[in-house]
Parts: structure tokens; sequence; C-alpha cells
């Protein structure tokens, strides 16, 4: 089945600096990568997605590329402030509408002000 | 309101003792799915549900029962919790699968 390594497991940023977090998936299959958000405490919200038939996705301050060769796919982002800090995890899926959903095993990031 | 509904929020049971985590989604999604989340370990599939009377194993199904007799409902049942099973558990629904879930409030269940 499918396998998502996510990097970092940590990281910590100056408010204002850009962050940037990396999953890698196994299967070649997979074609569609979302990205979770969770506060603490709270549940995860999705915050972007992608398709393998689009390289690049952006939102206002936040960005997700994908390299279908290389399998991987990264969030960015930009400007970051205080709410900015969570738990994100990126996830893949054989295929758009398909309920197999594997997560990738997430990323603090902590904006310092 | 557009929500997942998950009771109860918190739960402490011992082990042996069979117990249900219920499910209610009022989107009139017909994907329903529901993970575990650990430390360390991300969230991981437990069952899904593609509509009434589909469901299917995700990564971690061990220990684990399902069942949608009615498209709002998908609960979770645990018919003798041992404590490697406590966790936080979610619940979640999409109107196409795995596309835009809405995520419950969770439910942290302790099994002592």
């Amino acid at each position: 089945g499918e396998n998502v390594e996510q990097h970092p497991s940590t990281l910590s940023v100056q408010e204002g600096d850009s962050a940037v977090i990396k999953c890698t998936y196994s299967d070649s299959a997979s074609n569609y990568f979302p990205w979770y958000k969770q506060e603490l405490g709270k549940r995860p919200q999705l915050i972007i997605d992608i398709r393998s038939n689009v390289g690049e996705k952006k939102d206002q301050r936040i960005a997700v590329t994908l390299n279908k060769t290389a399998k991987h796919f990264s969030l960015h982002i930009t400007e970051t402030q205080p709410e900015d800090s969570a738990v994100y995890f990126c996830a893949a899926s054989y295929d758009f509408g398909n309920e197999k959903l594997t997560f990738g095993t997430g990323t603090r990031l902590t904006i310092i002000p | 309101e557009a929500q997942v509904t998950q009771n109860p929020r918190y739960l402490i049971t011992v082990t042996g003792k069979k117990l249900t985590v219920t499910c209610s989604q009022n989107m009139n999604h017909e994907y329903m799915s529901w993970y575990r989340q650990d430390p360390g370990l991300g969230l991981r599939q437990i069952y899904y549900s593609m509509n009434v009377e589909v469901t299917d194993k995700g990564d971690v199904p061990e220990g684990y029962k399902v069942s949608r007799k009615e498209k709002r409902n998908f609960p979770l049942i645990l018919e003798s919790p041992s404590p490697n099973q406590t966790s936080l558990y979610f619940c979640a629904s999409s109107l196409v699968g795995g596309y835009g879930y809405t995520f419950g409030s969770g439910t942290r269940l302790t099994v002592v």
C-alpha cells in the first residue's frame, strides 16, 4: 500500500519568514495530495490540495508544489504569522474520489514572534 | 450548521468492556471514515465507507468494527478494548471519497 513520509517532524521559524514542509510518497499511482492543518486541541482541516495534472497551486500565503517524477510534494507558507503555528499533515490518495487516504506523520510548526 | 458530530468526546474504560463511539454527519455525504491519531504516527485509517452497507478496511482495522446502516451514521465499535487502543479517534466525511474531508471534534479514548 501507499506510504507517505513527512519531514521535518518539527520546524521553528521567525515570524515573517517562510516555512517549507516536504513529503514523499511511494505509490506512483497516487494522484491526489491534500494538506491538513491541526491547531492545538482541534480537528484537522483541509487547507490546500493538488492533483497530479497540476505542478503547483497557490492560495494567498500558502502554496503546494508537486514533482511526480521524484514522487514528492511540498507545502510552502510565506510571511508566516503566529496563527500559522499548528501541526500540518500531508496525505496521498490513489485516485481523486478514492476513500483510502494515507497521511504523513505530521510536522509541528512553531512561529517565533 | 454543517458538521460531523462524535460522541463521547472523552471516554475512560476498562479492558474488555465493549464500547461504541458514535459519528453522525448532516451534510448528506456518501463517504465516511474513521482515523486514529497517535503521537509520531500521524493519522491512520481504521475503516471507511463508500455508502450505506459498503465498508472496507483501512490500514489498522484489527480490534475494530463498523457499520453503515444509515447514510448519516457511522459508529465505531470496540468489542473488547485493549490498552493499545488508547488513542485520539476522528470520524470524517466527504461528498467525494477522500476529498475535502470534514473531521469531527475527536474522541479521546483511554483503556485501562
